[in-house]
């Protein structure tokens, strides 16, 4: 146990609607990180925050957002979703914002798009 | 740019020896190793880093040529439990953000 949680743990939706996935990070850990699982693609950075501020940005779709709260947790906002969207979605959390420091994955939320 | 692994598999039988390789076309500032089992999360082995620093578990070694741009993940004697993918995340561009570049990892499978 990574001490990141997120949830939900699976999601089934719509083509077209919108969902939101949760995370809390470690205890202490101000950055947060979301990446995007699929079978053709590994692990595909979308976006980093640094005790409420956004870090860094990877080919995050517009039809994605996130943020990051005063009390840390995050939140990644998927809208008008297609197909493609099926994916494994990660959070991870790290103490400092820098790639000097390990970071620690919480289990995933599966979202399958019907 | 996306870090190169290989091999794309490998097979051992327990006890056995495997080197990981992950190349980049870019000059690296750190170099990330992570284990993920199927349909779980990947778990932290190893940070190396420009200028020699390494943080990681005892059990795992590995090696950063910042000359090659080049990180090698040592696994001897391997366990039944080394079974897993194998990803190496990589920054290249010292912007002081945490912003891993993953490669497309590496398959490893332990066999009794």
């Amino acid at each position: 146990d990574s001490g990141v949680t997120q949830t939900p743990k699976h999601l089934i939706t719509a083509t077209g609607q919108r969902v939101t996935l949760r995370c809390s990070p470690r205890s202490g850990d101000l950055s947060v990180y979301w990446y995007q699982q699929s079978l053709d693609q590994g692990l595909q950075f979308l976006i980093q925050y640094y005790n409420g501020e956004e870090r860094a940005k990877g080919n995050i779709l517009e039809r994605f957002s996130a943020q990051q709260f005063p009390d840390l947790h995050s939140e990644l906002n998927l809208s008008s979703l297609e197909l493609g969207d099926s994916a494994l979605y990660f959070c991870a959390s790290s103490s400092a914002g820098t790639s000097l420091n390990e970071q620690f994955f919480g289990p995933g939320t599966r979202l399958t798009v019907l | 740019q996306q870090p190169v692994q290989s091999p794309q598999a490998v097979i051992l039988r327990e006890g056995e020896d495997a080197v990981i390789n992950c190349s980049s076309s870019k000059a690296l500032y750190s170099v990330h190793w992570y284990r993920q089992k199927h349909g779980e999360a990947p778990i932290f082995l190893m940070i190396l880093l420009k200028g020699g620093e390494q943080k990681g578990h005892d059990k795992i070694s590995a090696s950063f040529n910042e000359k090659k741009q080049q990180s090698s993940l040592y696994l001897t004697a391997s366990q039944l439990s080394y079974s897993g993918t194998y990803f190496c995340g990589t920054d290249a561009t010292s912007s002081n953000t945490g912003k891993l570049i993953f490669g497309q990892g590496t398959t490893l499978q332990v066999k009794p």
